[in-house]
């Protein structure tokens, strides 16, 4: 089975603080995603990587930075957290081999920004 | 018009009851189609791929209407364990994955 894992479950930081979160997949997948979901919006694509040291923006990169210095590995960085990126985030592993290949998500952590 | 639309629900069954979503997509190169479950305050997990010939995975059943673009699910036989949200998810593959996310239809089954 396909783990993915993400460091922390409940997180909560202050206005202002360097927040780091954390992802590590055990399935030798090429990609890493990261989202946000909020209610009433689903799950938002902040960024991606195909690859070490790779990366893309998805739709909502503002405020963010990512982090894939190995493979197994995707941190994503809020900059100087905003209690507008309260919300819950969800990473997630891909492989690229063969047709069809779904996603697999970690547990998610629930950031709050007070 | 959203890349991926579903019908939010919630849709309340009684225990036994078949069930059905839809979901449409308005981009028509998409290639490949999921269901996901997401139980509350959880994250969403696999529940089946969606292949262009349908296919059955016990009592659900997931089907393609490429001319259409929709995609849908149908759950036999409902139980109060499949209470959750059904979300799916469209891919475009390619050298880098685009996958869009429905925002989910909420199902109570109620005994």
């Amino acid at each position: 089975d396909v783990k993915v894992t993400q460091s922390s479950r409940y997180l909560v930081k202050r206005t202002g603080e360097k927040v780091f979160l954390e992802c590590v997949q055990d399935m030798d997948h090429e990609n890493m995603f990261w989202y946000r979901q909020d209610p009433g919006l689903g799950l938002r694509l902040i960024y991606f990587s195909y690859d070490v040291k790779m990366k893309e923006k998805g739709d909502i990169p503002e405020g963010y930075s990512v982090s894939r210095e190995k493979k197994e590995r995707f941190s994503l960085i809020l900059e100087s957290a905003s209690t507008n990126q309260t919300s819950m985030y969800l990473c997630a592993s891909s492989s690229i081999s063969g047709d069809n290949q779904p996603q697999h998500f970690g547990d998610g952590t629930r950031l709050s920004i007070l | 018009r959203k890349e991926v639309e579903q019908d939010p629900g919630p849709f309340n069954v009684p225990e036994g009851a078949t069930v059905a979503f839809n979901c449409t997509y308005s981009n028509s190169a998409s290639q490949s189609f999921f269901w996901y479950r997401q139980d509350c305050r959880k994250e969403p997990k696999l529940l089946m791929s969606v292949y262009s010939s349908g296919n059955e995975d016990g009592r659900f059943t997931a089907q393609l209407n490429r001319a259409s673009q929709y995609i849908s699910l149908l759950i036999r036989d409902s139980k109060l364990s499949d209470s959750a949200t059904y979300l799916c998810v469209v891919n475009m593959i390619g050298s880098y994955q685009k996958v869009t996310f429905g925002t989910g239809t909420k199902l109570q089954v109620i005994p």
